[in-house]
């Protein structure tokens, strides 16, 4: 079965620093990855996903991720953080097959942003 | 563009009370699913369906039904509800395939007293 470790519950940046928030997973195959943000009292909102090809994916309002498989890490960074991007990042891993895919998420890193 | 609608928003119900959380989406996805986001846990697949007609479990099933009579509902029972259950609850769908990306609606904040 997949798992992903965020090992990172809170993370504080000031604005226009940069950032990079870590995300490990464990799959037997080549995973499909995701991130989502979450902000308060809304559902996840889709920030960039990887399926194969280029290992270096963009995803909305400026974030990338890059998927090292010699590291089994998909690690989100943004060059220069905005005061609105303080919310909740979540790391998700899909399975490769199966129509009953279950996509298993981290427990969330919460990104604080200092004015 | 409704998306994916979740009712109620808030929920307060007493221990041992029955419930049906509502999800619906207009985007003609099969696969549906639900969640419960806790504290330090991440999210954490309940039940999900490929299609109408055809419902599984997730991780955390105990203590909640399902059933998916047409494509664009998907509703989530709770027969007797616990304290253990007070999280917040959110209802995703996706096209067929398992590499679309879940689109999710805005949750239920239930509490069991």
């Amino acid at each position: 079965a997949q798992s992903v470790t965020q090992p990172d519950i809170h993370i504080t940046v000031s604005e226009g620093a940069s950032l990079e928030l870590r995300c490990n997973y464990s799959y037997g195959a080549t995973p499909y990855l995701f991130w989502y943000v979450q902000s308060p009292g809304q559902g996840l909102q889709l920030l960039l996903k990887y399926f194969s090809g280029d290992t270096l994916v963009q995803g909305i309002k400026g974030f990338e991720a890059e998927f090292k498989r010699s590291q089994s890490s998909f690690n989100l960074r943004k060059p220069s953080v905005h005061w609105s991007d303080a919310a909740e990042y979540f790391c998700a891993v899909g399975a490769v097959t199966g129509g009953g895919n279950k996509l298993t998420f981290g427990t969330g890193t919460q990104l604080k942003v200092e004015l | 563009n409704a998306g994916v609608t979740q009712t109620p928003k808030f929920q307060v119900l007493k221990t041992g009370q029955s419930m049906t959380l509502q999800c619906a989406q207009d985007m003609n996805h099969e696969y549906m699913s639900w969640y419960r986001q806790d504290p330090g846990m991440g999210l954490r697949l309940i039940h999900y369906s490929v299609g109408a007609g055809i419902t599984d479990q997730g991780e955390v099933p105990n203590g909640y039904n399902v059933s998916r009579s047409t494509t664009e509902d998907f509703p989530l029972r709770l027969l007797s509800a616990a304290p253990s259950q007070t999280s917040v609850y959110f209802c995703a769908s996706r096209p067929d395939g398992s590499n679309s990306p879940l689109h999710f609606g805005n949750g239920t904040r239930l509490t069991v007293t």
